[in-house]
């Protein structure tokens, strides 16, 4: 079973562009989360995704946001991007169903660099 | 808010000997907790999980303990391995919070050959 995937691996770009980033949930996983992570915060929460629909929202400015596809496969963008934005982005799936907590099994993330 | 941290940041121990990984919570309402490991250039990976009504759970070479009443999560690796080096995580999870997950800073664990 393949697991979850996220593309592009790194990703380079300047203050002020956007960029897309996406994630290929495991199959029959219908919970998509993302994650910043960075060597000072650690892993912080972005939001989740489950069955199109935003279920829950971290402390991130309204620079990010993301969406999830009928597939269950999502992609997060961030806009005006500014050099603090530099980190690894992970996105996480789980098999959650409705009130359960399940597993998340993440990717390998998105090396995102801001210069 | 929930936070979630390490008691130390880096752990270097011996090929062979025990290793002790230790999380300390601040939300005395979280039903879960799991242990992810990290290697470097990868996403954390599932280790064990123990839910908040249980005070020990073992798994092959690693036992997690809870301590409700201080609030505080061990990982215990047996035998630790070169292999067994990485970034450990301890992560809560809440169902009053929707059951969104909540990472620690990591602890750094280097096994000396």
């Amino acid at each position: 079973k393949a697991g979850v995937t996220q593309t592009p691996r790194y990703l380079i770009k300047t203050r002020g562009q956007q960029v897309t980033l996406s994630c290929s949930p495991i199959s029959g996983h219908r919970s998509v989360s993302w994650y910043q992570q960075t060597p000072g915060q650690g892993l912080q929460f972005l939001f989740e995704y489950f069955s199109e629909t935003q279920r829950n929202k971290g402390n991130f400015p309204g620079r990010f946001s993301g969406r999830q596809f009928s597939n269950s496969r999502s992609e997060m963008n961030v806009s005006t991007l500014e050099l603090g934005d530099s980190a690894l982005y992970l996105c996480a799936s789980s098999l959650e169903a409705s009130g359960a907590v399940g597993y998340e099994f993440f990717g390998p993330g998105t090396r995102l660099t801001v210069l | 808010g929930e936070s979630v941290g390490l008691h130390l940041p880096t752990l270097s121990v011996q090929e062979g000997d025990n290793s002790i990984i230790n999380c300390a919570y601040s939300n005395s309402a979280s039903d879960y907790f799991i242990w992810y490991k990290q290697e470097s250039g990868k996403g954390p990976q599932f280790i064990i999980d123990i839910r908040s009504n249980m005070d020990k759970r073992q798994g092959q070479r690693v036992t997690v303990l809870l301590n409700k009443t201080v609030k505080h999560l061990s990982l215990q690796i047996a035998a630790t391995q070169p292999g067994d080096s990485a970034v450990y995580f301890c992560a809560e999870i809440s169902r009053s919070t929707g059951n969104q997950f909540y990472f620690g800073t990591g602890t750094s664990l280097t096994v000396i050959p």
